[in-house]
């Protein structure tokens, strides 16, 4: 079966820290895409940032960055100079069969202090 | 206004009783999802529908039921509700376009609550 596994349920740093948030997952797919989601107070699913995985650099959107290792099945999001507004849970995400369907990890609540 | 929008937002009801949470779309995708989220589980697939015709079960289908009544809209029902379905329940969309990458576009939740 298809899993993804965020190991860190809650991560607390404090702001204009840097934060990593890991994710690993199980794929059989050759060509696919991975996601991180970030859900703020407002429960609203919102995509952060998205890696190709045939491509070998690493996405970045503006302080979001990765860290793919496609051998290693290992997709960890970076946010820089971490700001209150980060305050969400983020959920990592893999598609699986073909890319119909998204399975996504347990979540990590991340909480930026002043 | 939002392209995905879920209705009710927040619902509370009684064990035993059969609820609906609708879903529509101005987005003009062809996919449709329900997932569910659990603390500690994240998001779940309860169905998937890739057209009016074409309705699919997630991994966890059991006890209930989709209609999608047309290629905008695709509502999630609990035919008896029981306490364990207390969850927050996503809609999301895809095209064959974002669906060649998995991207899902949510809508704003529907917090059910069974008593």
């Amino acid at each position: 079966a298809q899993t993804v596994t965020q190991s860190q349920p809650e991560m607390s740093v404090q702001e204009a820290e840097t934060v990593t948030l890991s994710c690993t997952y199980d794929t059989s797919e050759n060509n696919y895409y991975l996601f991180w989601y970030k859900q703020p107070p407002s429960r609203q699913m919102i995509l952060v940032i998205r890696q190709e995985a045939y491509k070998q650099q690493n996405a970045t959107e503006n302080r979001f960055s990765v860290n793919f290792q496609k051998a290693a099945k290992s997709f960890s999001l970076k946010i820089s100079d971490s700001q209150l507004g980060d305050t969400a849970m983020y959920f990592c995400a893999s598609p699986f069969q073909g890319a119909q369907k998204l399975v996504f990890g347990q979540g990590t609540r991340l909480t930026i202090n002043p | 206004d939002a392209d995905v929008t879920q209705t009710p937002r927040n619902r509370i009801t009684k064990t035993g009783k059969r609820i609906m949470l609708e879903c529509s779309q101005t987005k003009g995708h062809d996919r449709m999802y329900w997932y569910r989220q659990d603390p500690g589980l994240g998001l779940r697939l309860i169905y998937y529908s890739f057209d009016v015709k074409d309705i699919n079960k997630g991994e966890i289908s059991d006890g209930y039921s989709v209609s999608r009544q047309a290629q905008a809209k695709f509502s999630l029902s609990l035919e008896s509700a029981i306490p364990n379905q207390t969850a927050l329940y996503f809609c999301a969309t895809s095209d064959l376009w974002t669906g060649r990458t998995g991207e899902l576009f949510f809508g704003e939740g529907s917090r059910l609550t069974v008593l």
